[in-house]
């Protein structure tokens, strides 16, 4: 296993653009989170997974921003309309639905909004 | 709730001193903590946890942690600092019990550096 995928590693994109960022979980991984890390901050929690299921949605999760995991495999975040705010390190981690398990984090994408 | 204070945005030490990064901790249940490290551009990676086994854990690379429930705190030690220990360090609590999320709360991070 190679663990936590995520991609692009990178996006500069235009105020107002749309982007989309992948992640693929460790393959028996139940559990999938988006976390979202600005400069000099702890990583902030954005949105959780199990299976197909969306479990919860953090309130830093506004209504441009739009999170899928159809299938119970990969993940996609979306953000519409970008702003120069949304310019962030966006972290995926995956994990068993279990008692004394850990997050495995990817190495994340960095957005920068110009 | 849950929360996670990390005391020092800024820790220097020589080569071969010892480190000792500080973590206070807010939780309404049992916690579960971890240290995280992360180097540049990376990810986090995982340095050790407590899951309410032994207080005392050891995670890799020579880290240790201890928690302290009179004190709230998980602070992180390591006897004689390296180079390559250079890096952001970050605490975490989070709900593993039974019905738990596993999501994380993580403190604002200390940044390590060592000096040769």
């Amino acid at each position: 296993d190679t663990g936590v995928s995520q991609d692009p590693r990178h996006k500069i994109t235009k105020r107002g653009q749309n982007v989309t960022f992948r992640c693929d979980p460790i393959s028996e991984h139940n559990r999938l989170y988006w976390y979202r890390q600005t400069l000099g901050q702890g990583p902030e929690f954005l949105t959780y997974f199990q299976n197909e299921a969306q479990l919860e949605k953090s309130r830093l999760l506004s209504d441009r921003f739009s999170a899928e995991r159809p299938k119970g495999s990969f993940s996609t975040l979306e953000i519409q309309r970008t702003e120069q705010g949304d310019s962030a390190m966006y972290l995926c981690a995956s994990s068993l639905a279990a008692e004394n398990t850990e997050a495995f984090f990817g190495q994340g994408t960095r957005l920068t909004v110009v | 709730a849950q929360s996670v204070t990390q005391l020092g945005s800024h820790v220097s030490v020589s080569e071969g001193a010892l480190v000792l990064l500080r973590c206070n901790y807010s939780s309404s249940v049992p916690p579960y903590l971890f240290w995280y490290v992360q180097y540049p551009n990376q990810g986090l990676q995982l340095l050790l946890k407590y899951t309410s086994a032994a207080t005392l854990v050891k995670g890799i690379n020579g880290f240790e942690a201890e928690f302290k429930k009179s004190e709230t705190s998980f602070h992180l030690t390591k006897p004689s600092a390296h180079m390559s220990d250079a890096a952001e360090y970050f605490c975490a609590v989070s709900d593993l019990g039974s019905g738990n999320t596993g999501k994380l709360i993580f403190g604002q991070g200390t940044t390590l550096q060592v000096k040769p």
